[in-house]
């Protein structure tokens, strides 16, 4: 049982440039979530997916994209790079029924947009 | 949305002493309330949690306390090792809506 996988662990891009960030659980969790943490900002939720085929916004979701084809892959895109996305990005997910709140984190990516 | 503030943001207490942190937020409906711990260049890990409809919650020197009314949430740790050192976050959900709200983080040093 790996849990919450992410790769790459570290990647740097130029301004402009597209990627997408891996996300995969094997605990066969309904919901995922994207977070990107910044200094003293605490975690920021990007988007988030309560099941196959159902994304939605969080907090800061401009300059991402998401999809939810399968319940254990949850990949982040980034369009087009720009320096004011670089940041630490993790994935979470959780179970959404049975009473079960815990949310859990992969180990995350960190990203340099030059 | 929902609001979560964090104080204090640096906390250095000595081996063996009490820490606590705290929280509020701003919506009134967030019915759950996890805290966790982050160390140096690792993931987030859930350490202690809290719904709206309990006051305390304990897990050994772990402890918080919600206070609905006042919309604000602690955590307290007692007899403090060097092990406990590393960032710690609270966070405040309305689980139905699937969205987490977190706070800035308090560094915590415990000074042996």
């Amino acid at each position: 049982n790996a849990g919450v996988t992410q790769t790459p662990k570290f990647q740097v891009l130029k301004t402009g440039q597209s990627m997408t960030l891996q996300c995969a659980q094997d605990m066969n969790h309904e919901y995922m979530s994207w977070y990107r943490q910044d200094p003293g900002m605490g975690l920021r939720l990007i988007h988030y997916s309560v099941g196959a085929g159902i994304t939605d916004q969080g907090e800061v979701p401009n300059g991402y994209n998401v999809s939810r084809s399968t319940t254990e892959d949850f990949p982040l895109r980034l369009l087009s790079a720009a320096p004011s996305q670089t940041s630490v990005y993790f994935c979470a997910s959780r179970r959404t029924s049975g009473g079960e709140e815990t949310q859990y984190f992969g180990p995350g990516t960190r990203l340099l947009v030059l | 949305g929902e609001n979560v503030e964090q104080h204090p943001s640096t906390l250095s207490v000595q081996e063996g002493d009490s820490a606590v942190i705290k929280c509020t937020y701003s919506d009134s409906a967030s019915n759950y309330f996890p805290w966790y711990k982050q160390e140096l260049g690792k993931r987030p890990q859930l350490i202690i949690d809290i719904r709206s409809n309990v006051g305390e919650k304990k897990d050994q020197r772990i402890a918080v306390t919600l206070n609905k009314t006042a919309k604000h949430f602690s955590l307290h740790i007692t007899e403090t090792q060097p092990e406990d050192s590393a960032v710690y976050f609270c966070a405040a959900s309305i689980v139905y809506f699937n969205k987490f709200y977190f706070g800035s983080g308090t560094k915590l040093n415990v000074k042996p």
